[in-house]
């Protein structure tokens, strides 16, 4: 069935480099996306990117995807306690216009 | 521009009590709308989506219904509320041209006591 998976947690340290790594299961999603979860708030889209494409940067953020492998994944670089969030990857399906979104990726910065 | 609204945004109901969760959309026409809930500390759940008026789709049997009585009104609801209702409920249309993705609401914050 359609499944988007990622890690519950991850920590970094100020000013290093953050990866959060997704898997999803349907070879025809078109589109995939980070969103951003701030606490107690909606959801917000930080990018996106198209089927077609390996890598899309949006000044401190890369989004690598591996069709083959279908795995996504999303860098923040230089991560700042700003960047405290849950971060979701998402997936479209094919069968209806809907997007399935992973379990959610909790990153907490260290000093 | 498009925007969303969501109302309330906090709501203490007593179990057994009824609900209604409404989202409405300014700025388009004839938006897919879906509401979404999200368990303490779980990711996003489907529950409903609507592609036009009277339209709905369920995607996991449960305690709640949804309705769309206009083109950019979606109201979520529940004759009786149990306490695992509780969870924070978005509301989200979705961009049918470009990037397709979602744009939320601000949710509401469900307990059910």
């Amino acid at each position: 069935g359609e499944d988007v998976e990622q890690s519950l947690f991850l920590s970094v340290r100020e000013g290093d480099s953050s990866v959060i790594n997704c898997t999803y299961t349907d070879s025809s999603s078109t589109y995939l996306y980070w969103y951003k979860q701030e606490p107690g708030a909606g959801l917000q889209l930080l990018t996106y990117i198209f089927s077609n494409m390996d890598m899309k940067q949006d000044q401190r953020l890369t989004v690598l995807l591996n069709k083959k492998d279908k795995h996504l994944s999303l860098r923040i670089a230089d991560t700042q306690t700003g960047d405290s969030a849950i971060y979701f990857c998402a997936a479209t399906y094919s069968s209806a216009s809907k997007i399935i979104f992973g379990s959610g990726t909790r990153l907490s910065i260290r000093p | 521009s498009q925007t969303i609204h969501q109302w309330p945004a906090t709501l203490v109901q007593p179990v057994g009590s009824p609900l209604s969760l409404e989202c409405t959309v300014e700025g388009t026409s004839n938006p897919n709308l879906y509401w979404y809930r999200q368990a303490a500390g779980r990711g996003l759940q489907l529950l409903f989506y609507s592609v036009g008026i009277g339209q709905i789709s369920s995607e996991v049997p449960q305690n709640l219904s949804a309705s769309r009585p206009q083109d950019r009104q979606f109201i979520l609801s529940s004759k009786k509320l149990l306490l695992s209702d509780s969870g924070f409920y978005l509301c989200a249309w979705i961009h049918l041209q470009g990037h397709y993705g979602y744009t939320f609401g601000s949710g509401t914050r469900l307990t059910v006591v």
